[in-house]
């Protein structure tokens, strides 16, 4: 009963540190997304990758990196983090290119603590 | 600019009742999405829309598509129904999703 699944869960970061993200899904959807969701907003496109081997900019990409290593796995990279990078982050994924076949699904999320 | 206004942005109502959230947007979609999130957890799909009216247990949604506007209705509401429901177009010009801000849901016993 797998979907979509990220890693870490929970995760804090000093200042300057670097990490990644990680999402991988079992259902050979084409996209991949990464958002993130902070107090008082809606969730926010950081990344997506239409299909394997694309990835394009969203709304708020400043500060983070992607690479969609192969059709299952999308990961986001922070090199090098800042406290307005706390935040939860979600990976989601569908068959298709803007998700009007079938939908969306969202992996459980990481709670990104930057101190 | 907000492309999707959700309202109310909280609501706390007595158990059994009916509960309605609405959500409007401004720019041509290809689907409406309705997303429910508990505290602390993750977010799962209800209902993707494009026309008329869906109905799974006690949810209903439903979408104008000439008036740009949905709403989602809770029957015989349970406390168990607390959450944050979000609403979210697809296909208005942009790739992903593009969220409302969501309503905190507080159903009461």
């Amino acid at each position: 009963n797998a979907g979509v699944t990220q890693t870490p869960k929970f995760q804090v970061l000093k200042t300057g540190q670097s990490m990644t993200l990680q999402c991988a899904q079992d259902m050979n959807h084409n996209s991949m997304y990464w958002y993130r969701q902070d107090p008082g907003m809606g969730l926010r496109l950081i990344y997506y990758s239409a299909s394997e081997g694309t990835t394009d900019k969203g709304e708020v990409p400043n500060g983070y990196n992607v690479s969609r290593l192969n059709k299952r796995e999308f990961s986001l990279r922070l090199e090098s983090a800042a406290p307005s990078q706390t935040s939860v982050y979600f990976c989601a994924s569908s068959i298709s290119r803007r998700g009007t076949l079938g939908g969306y699904t969202f992996g459980s999320g990481t709670r990104l603590t930057v101190v | 600019k907000n492309e999707v206004e959700q309202s109310p942005q909280n609501l706390t109502a007595q158990e059994g009742e009916f509960i309605t959230i609405n959500c409007s947007y401004s720019v041509g979609i290809s689907a409406l999405h309705w997303l429910q999130q508990h505290p602390g957890g993750g977010i799962v799909s209800l209902f993707m829309l494009s026309s008329g009216k869906k109905k799974h247990g006690r949810l209903i949604a439903t979408i104008n598509i000439q008036e740009k506007h949905s709403s989602l209705h809770i029957t015989a509401s349970h406390p168990r129904d607390s959450a944050v429901y979000i609403c979210a177009i697809s296909g208005g010009g942009a790739d992903g999703l593009t969220f409302g801000k969501g309503t905190h849901l507080i159903i009461q016993p």
